[in-house]
């Protein structure tokens, strides 16, 4: 079975310009999560979604980060525009919907912001 | 809002034991996780621990839990160069939410 996959494994990009991620979730599993690591810090939680819908959101930093999630299957985080402070590592992760079901993670995606 | 803090580098010598501290805040923290990432990985879930216990064993690994104090630990016994990577400690409340709050990680170097 295949494991949580990410695209790409890394981008680079200049300030204001728009990037966008993508997390492809182990087959079957309704849950999504994306995290991110800044400057080797700790692992931060952005958002949740169950199928298509957003069900916690209360971690993405500000209304530059849009997280998307059609038809519940792949999920795409747009950066628009990249500033600096925006350099990290963004992981995904995806689960069952069983409760305290085992979170899985992908390899993540070191975005770079010059 | 929660923490979660961890030391930032252990370094040990192959075969001795490692322990990996981590302090939290939350205290209706449900469930404490121990997740290790190796280069160029995802994270992966080492092992983890309901709130209710106190410790608990698989094959080489050991997590103790002090709910007083809000202090978990992982230990590796003979560790190997292989358990060479970076740990880090999570975790989850006892609401509604599946959120996972992490600590900054620690970086085990095992010397051979």
């Amino acid at each position: 079975e295949a494991g949580v996959t990410q695209f790409p494994s890394h981008s680079v990009i200049e300030k204001g310009q728009t990037v966008t991620l993508r997390c492809d979730p182990i087959s079957g599993h309704d849950n999504l999560y994306w995290y991110r690591r800044v400057m080797g810090k700790e692992i931060k939680f952005l958002l949740h979604f169950v199928k298509e819908s957003k069900q916690d959101e209360s971690g993405m930093p500000n209304n530059r980060f849009l997280a998307e999630r059609t038809g519940g299957t792949y999920s795409t985080l747009k950066v628009q525009p990249a500033e600096l402070e925006d350099s990290g590592v963004y992981f995904c992760a995806s689960s069952q919907m069983l409760a305290g079901a085992e979170q899985y993670f992908g390899p993540g995606t070191r975005l770079t912001v010059t | 809002g929660e923490d979660v803090e961890q030391s930032l580098f252990l370094s040990v010598r192959e075969g001795d034991s490692s322990v990996i501290n981590c302090t939290y805040t939350d205290s209706s923290s449900t469930y404490l996780y121990w997740y290790k990432q190796e280069p160029g990985a995802g994270l992966q879930l080492l092992t983890y621990i309901f709130s209710n216990m106190d410790m608990k064993q698989d094959q080489r690994l050991t997590v103790l839990l002090n709910k007083k104090d809000k202090h978990l630990s992982l230990r590796i016994a003979d560790t190997q160069t292989g358990d060479s990577a970076i740990y880090f400690c999570a975790n989850r409340e006892d609401t509604g939410r599946r959120a996972l709050t992490f600590g900054s990680g620690t970086r085990l170097q095992v010397q051979p």
